[in-house]
């Protein structure tokens, strides 16, 4: 089955505890990317990657890192939480390297990440 | 940098009313997709509209993209409860950035 496959789905961790949120999909996809979603605010982009050991910063990046060394894996690195990066965490990927045209973005099933 | 409005931010329906959500881009798109994420869920692909005008239809949904191809909307014909979640509108400006808009909560009262 095609999939976005995020872990772990549920964490409780502590400020400045260096967590990391791992993301694998089995599409072959290109493009890979993490949201953020909070109340009233939608779904803001922390990072993305078009290609392997090609990243750049979304909207929100500020607090993350993350790696491309795989096609297949992109995770998200926290080094020192903060409760402010207490959120919901959503990985995505797309096909090709473009987001238009045909491609589209298929979610993983999120990670709900609270920080103390 | 682009900007993705999406109003209203929420909205509670009688079942059987019918709803609509609207998209309004600071810049002009390229496409615009629209997402569903339902309560505990993740977002899912819904559809994507290309052409300045355009108009699709999946069954009670119908989506529209503006002539100027900055707003889009979504309405939703006699909703069911089966229609509760988020619906989110993204779109992709001319640097192939992609941007979504805050979503519109949906909440059925059977």
């Amino acid at each position: 089955e095609a999939q976005v496959t995020q872990n772990p789905r549920y964490l409780i961790t502590v400020t400045g505890k260096k967590l990391t949120v791992t993301c694998s999909q089995n599409m072959n996809h290109e493009y890979m990317s993490w949201y953020r979603q909070d109340p009233g605010l939608g779904l803001r982009q922390i990072y993305y990657s078009m290609n392997v050991e090609v990243t750049d910063k979304g909207d929100v990046p500020e607090g993350y890192k993350v790696s491309r060394k795989e096609k297949r894996n992109f995770p998200l690195i926290l080094e020192s939480p903060s409760p402010n990066q207490t959120s919901l965490y959503f990985c995505a990927s797309s096909a090709g390297t473009k987001l238009w045209g045909a491609n589209v973005l298929t979610f993983g099933a999120g990670s709900r990440l609270t920080v103390l | 940098g682009q900007q993705v409005m999406q109003i209203p931010q929420y909205q509670h329906v009688q079942e059987g009313e019918d709803f609509t959500t609207y998209c309004n881009s600071s810049t002009t798109l390229s496409n615009i997709q629209w997402y569903k994420q339902r309560p505990g869920g993740h977002p899912v692909f819904l559809i994507q509209l290309v052409k300045s005008g355009e108009v699709k239809k999946q069954k009670r949904l119908t989506f529209q993209f503006g002539e100027a191809k900055k707003n889009s909307s979504l309405h939703i014909t006699a909703t069911q409860t089966t229609d509760v979640g988020t619906y989110f509108c993204a779109g992709t400006n001319a640097g192939n950035m992609l941007t979504f808009g805050g979503g519109t909560r949906l909440m059925v009262k059977p």
